[in-house]
């Protein structure tokens, strides 16, 4: 059992439309990342958010944190091709150490042309 | 500044064999955190080193095992492996200073069990 649930598990959109991918969980995370995986790469580190209520923007990407800091939301603004690959949230929780991170299963995007 | 390096990238082996997978970290860091990756479960937490202390450990079984050198590169130990041990084996290295719980992956290493 995972402790961040992801939705939706599989989304595919066409090029120019915007899309929203949700990270949730019952436990409070000291701190939360995303993450975008590529075929046959190591997922890449795109934003931290630390505090309940942050929201960051990385050109058409933003990034919410929950007020309880216990759920994400990460929002993509006309899609491009480049974009396609696993989204994964990870979270960290207070009383573990810096190197584990609790992952969601993961948000699957295809951006087509 | 180089990146995460993990050895071999790919392999193969047959069920009852063992395994030894390398990761040197990005210069600097002196945590290295090992994870699975299957279709199934997602990326799933091994084990974190630092200063060559094992620092936390998830719930896998003692056939899994892991340590760190002095220069803080890594190797994990999978013996007598199981079809279910073929994954993606990740590591990630983060700084323990600024930007503590950041973590780098390198590309994996693919481990197939026949």
């Amino acid at each position: 059992t995972q402790l961040l649930e992801q939705s939706p598990q599989f989304l595919s959109i066409q090029e120019g439309e915007n899309l929203t991918v949700y990270c949730n969980s019952s436990s409070v995370f000291s701190s939360l990342q995303w993450y975008r995986q590529e075929p046959g790469e190591g997922p890449v580190l795109l934003v931290t958010v630390v505090t309940g209520g942050e929201v960051k923007k990385l050109k058409r990407l933003t990034f919410q944190f929950g007020d309880a800091r216990k759920d994400s939301s990460l929002h993509i603004t006309a899609a491009q091709t480049g974009d396609t690959g696993l989204y994964l949230c990870a979270g960290h929780l207070t009383t573990d150490s810096w190197g584990k991170l609790q992952f969601g299963a993961g948000t699957q995007v295809v951006v087509t042309p | 500044k180089a990146g995460v390096t993990q050895t071999p990238r790919y392999l193969i082996k047959t069920r009852g064999q063992q395994v030894t997978l390398s990761c040197s970290p990005i210069s600097g860091h002196r945590s290295v955190s090992w994870y699975q990756q299957t279709p199934g479960q997602g990326l799933q937490f091994l084990f974190e080193y630092f200063s060559e202390t094992q620092r936390n450990k998830g719930n896998f079984p003692g056939r899994f095992s892991g340590r760190q050198f002095s220069n803080s590169r890594s190797e994990m130990n999978v013996s007598t492996l199981e079809l279910g041990d073929s994954a993606l084996y990740l590591c990630a290295s983060s700084s323990s200073g600024q930007g503590a719980g950041e973590l780098f992956f390198g590309e994996g290493s693919r481990l197939t069990v026949l």
